[in-house]
């Protein structure tokens, strides 16, 4: 059981460059999020999905794009790296039940911009 | 939108001693309260979560607590050991668009 995976886990790119980091889950999960971490701010919400072609904004949505047109990929593109994008991102999964809403997390992406 | 604040930011404890985070949220509708351990390098993974209808679950060393008309929930983690060595996130979720907001972590040093 693969779970989920992202891709790439490690990546340094230059400001202004497009970056896509990839995110797959093999549960079937409906719901699938972005999430970033930075020191001080903890976990921050960037876009999430309920479904396929399904997608809305989380907290700190500005300079991310998002798609899902699969139910089990999500990925997330930087159109125009800048240095305050630099953090660790965070994808994840979820399938909303009367029991629970546990939430599944990925290893995550070190991106770098410099 | 919901706020969920986390204390302390960082806690040191004796191994064999217990370790206590406590959180507070604002939206009185969330009823869902995960806990998070993050390892060095790793995402967060679940360790124990508990629902706005139960006061309080046991997981072996580790419970959780909720006041709901306090609006606070708290992690309890006895008979610390190195491996729980850790940053642990608190978290609260609406039903409605199954939205997780954290706080801000604890990291939790266990020394020997």
């Amino acid at each position: 059981d693969a779970g989920i995976t992202q891709s790439p886990r490690y990546k340094i790119t230059e400001t202004g460059r497009q970056v896509t980091l990839m995110c797959h889950q093999t549960w079937s999960h409906s719901y699938m999020f972005w999430y970033r971490q930075d020191l001080g701010h903890g976990l921050r919400l960037i876009y999430y999905s309920a479904a396929a072609d399904i997608t809305d904004k989380g907290e700190v949505p500005d300079g991310y794009v998002v798609s899902r047109s699969k139910t089990e990929n999500f990925p997330l593109t930087l159109e125009s790296a800048t240095r305050s994008q630099t953090s660790v991102y965070f994808c994840a999964s979820s399938e909303p039940r009367a029991s629970g809403n546990t939430i599944y997390f990925g290893e995550g992406s070190w991106l770098t911009v410099v | 939108g919901e706020n969920v604040e986390q204390h302390p930011s960082t806690l040191s404890v004796q191994e064999g001693d217990s370790a206590v985070i406590k959180c507070t949220y604002s939206d009185s509708a969330s009823n869902y309260f995960p806990w998070y351990k993050q390892e060095l390098g790793k995402g967060p993974q679940l360790i124990i979560d508990i629902r706005s209808n139960v006061g309080e679950k046991k997981d072996q060393r580790i419970a959780v607590t909720l006041n709901k008309t306090a609006k606070h929930f708290s992690l309890h983690i006895t008979e610390t050991q190195p491996e729980d060595s850790a940053v642990y996130f608190c978290a609260a979720l609406r039903n409605a668009g199954n939205m997780l907001t954290f706080g801000g972590g604890t990291r939790l040093m266990v020394k020997p």
